[in-house]
């Protein structure tokens, strides 16, 4: 089956504590992104990729990092995570000749910083 | 600065009603407009719009786009209480990057 998958999918934790989330495709797929969602914020994209060892910042990197070097995975770092990186976050993907078009969300990690 | 700016916030509304959902933006490099409906897990695609004046449908859902006013707008006809969710609007900046600007959502309430 054709899917985005994220680990882990809640995660409670405490300030300062590195901690990883996990984005892998299935799908070949070119591009990927990463986004939180915090209420009333909309969706804001933190870091995007085109191809593997291209990364891009997107409108609020400040506090993550993200890497490559794989097709199909996408990790999102936080070195030292803070109470105000509290959010829902999501990985997408795309083919990149269907960049304008569908990207495939997976289905979210809920992390709480304490 | 790119902004994409969707209203109302939020709307309830009864079933068969109506509804008209609005996202005006403002993106350097305008590539495309993608509308996402988000219930209570992560988005799905609904549309990606390019050209003005040209519609989009699918059943009851319907968009458009004017690139010389920079907006576009969601219609939902006969609502039905599943078309309860957030909805998303996104603008991508150029064809260059895969940076991607979303508006803050409506979150769209249908009643029975």
């Amino acid at each position: 089956e054709a899917q985005v998958t994220q680990n882990p999918r809640y995660l409670i934790t405490v300030t300062g504590k590195k901690l990883t989330v996990t984005c892998s495709q299935n799908m070949n797929h070119e591009y990927m992104s990463w986004y939180r969602q915090d209420p009333g914020l909309g969706l804001r994209q933190i870091y995007y990729s085109m191809n593997v060892e291209v990364t891009d910042k997107g409108d609020v990197p400040e506090g993550y990092k993200v890497s490559r070097k794989e097709k199909r995975n996408f990790p999102l770092i936080l070195e030292s995570p803070s109470p105000n990186q509290t959010s829902l976050y999501f990985c997408a993907s795309s083919f990149l000749g269907a960049l304008y078009n569908e990207q495939f969300f997976g289905p979210g990690t809920r992390l709480t910083v304490l | 600065e790119d902004k994409v700016v969707q209203s109302p916030l939020s709307l309830v509304v009864h079933e068969g009603d109506t509804v008209t959902l609005n996202c005006s933006y403002e993106v350097t490099n305008f590539r495309s407009l993608l509308w996402y409906k988000q219930e209570k897990k992560a988005p799905t695609f609904l549309f990606m719009l390019t050209s003005s004046g040209i519609e989009k449908k699918s059943g009851r859902l319907s968009s458009i786009l004017d690139k010389k006013e920079l907006f576009s707008i969601l219609n939902i006809t006969a609502t039905q209480t599943g078309d309860s969710a957030i909805y998303l609007c996104a603008g991508f900046l150029s064809s260059n990057t895969g940076k991607l600007i979303f508006g803050q959502g409506t979150t769209l309430q249908v009643k029975p």
